[in-house]
C-alpha cells in the first residue's frame, strides 16, 4: 500500500518564524490533504491540494504530484499554530477510497 | 451548516464491554469513514460506507462492525473491548469519488479499563 512520510517529527519555532513541512508519498495519489489536529483532537482541513499550490493567509501548500511529495509552509508563526499537523492522501480500491496518514508533524511555537 | 458530529465525545468502558459509537455527516454526504487514532499515530482507516453498504474495510478484527442508516448517519460497534482499544474514533464525511474532500468530526475518545 501507499507510504506517507512526515518530516520532521517534531518542530519547536519562536513566535514569528517561518517553518516548511514536508510529505512524502510512495506511490501516485489522486487526492491529499493537509490537516491541523487542535490539542482537542479535532482535525482542521487546511488544505485539499493533489497539485498545484495554494493559500490561505498566512499558510500556503505546495504538491508535486509527479514527484511524489507535498509541502505545507507557515509563515510568521503564532502560539495558535501549535500542534500536530497531517498529511493524508487517498488509497483509492473499489469504488471509494480511504485517507492514509502519515504520522504527523507536532509543531510547538514558543512566545 | 452543521459540520461533522459523534456522540459521545468521551467514554469510560470495562474489559470485555461492548460500545457503541455515533456519527451524523455533513448534510448532501452521503460517504461516512471511520478511523482509530492512537495516542502518537496518524488516523488508521477502519470502515467506509457509502449508500448503506460496506465499501471499504481496514486491518481491524471481526469485533469492530459499523452500519449506515437511510438518512446517511452511522454507528460504529465494538465487541469484546481491549485495553488496547483505548484511543480516539474519529468519523469522516464526503461526497462520493476519488476527488473529494473528507472533513472528521471532533471524535470520541474511548478509555477501556
Amino acid at each position: 500500500g501507499i507510504q506517507v512520510e512526515q518530516s520532521p517529527p517534531d518542530l519547536i519555532l519562536q513566535e514569528g518564524a517561518n517553518s516548511t513541512l514536508r510529505c512524502n508519498f510512495s506511490d501516485s495519489v489522486n487526492n491529499l490533504q493537509w490537516f491541523h489536529q487542535n490539542p482537542w483532537g479535532q482535525l482542521i482541513n487546511l488544505f485539499y491540494i493533489p497539485s498545484g499550490t495554494k493559500q490561505n493567509g498566512r499558510l500556503s501548500a505546495t504538491t508535486v504530484a509527479t514527484e511524489r511529495y507535498s509541502l505545507l509552509y507557515i509563515s510568521s508563526s503564532q502560539t495558535t499554530d501549535s500542534g500536530v499537523y497531517f498529511c493524508a492522501v487517498l488509497n483509492y480500491g473499489g469504488s471509494q477510497g480511504n485517507l492514509i496518514f502519515g504520522k504527523g508533524t507536532k509543531l510547538s511555537v514558543k512566545p | 451548516d452543521a459540520g461533522v458530529t459523534q456522540s459521545p465525545t468521551h467514554l469510560i468502558k470495562t474489559r470485555g464491554q461492548h460500545v457503541t459509537l455515533r456519527c451524523s455527516p455533513i448534510s448532501g454526504h452521503k460517504s461516512v469513514s471511520w478511523y482509530q487514532q492512537v495516542l502518537g499515530q496518524g488516523p488508521q482507516f477502519i470502515f467506509q460506507y457509502y449508500e448503506k453498504e460496506e465499501r471499504g474495510r481496514g486491518n481491524f478484527p471481526d469485533r469492530f462492525s459499523a452500519r449506515q442508516f437511510p438518512n446517511y448517519s452511522s454507528e460504529l460497534n465494538v465487541n469484546a473491548l481491549l485495553l488496547g482499544d483505548s484511543a480516539l474514533y474519529l468519523c469522516a464525511s464526503s461526497l462520493p469519488g476519488k476527488n473529494t474532500e473528507a472533513f472528521f468530526g471532533q471524535g470520541t475518545r474511548l478509555t477501556v479499563v
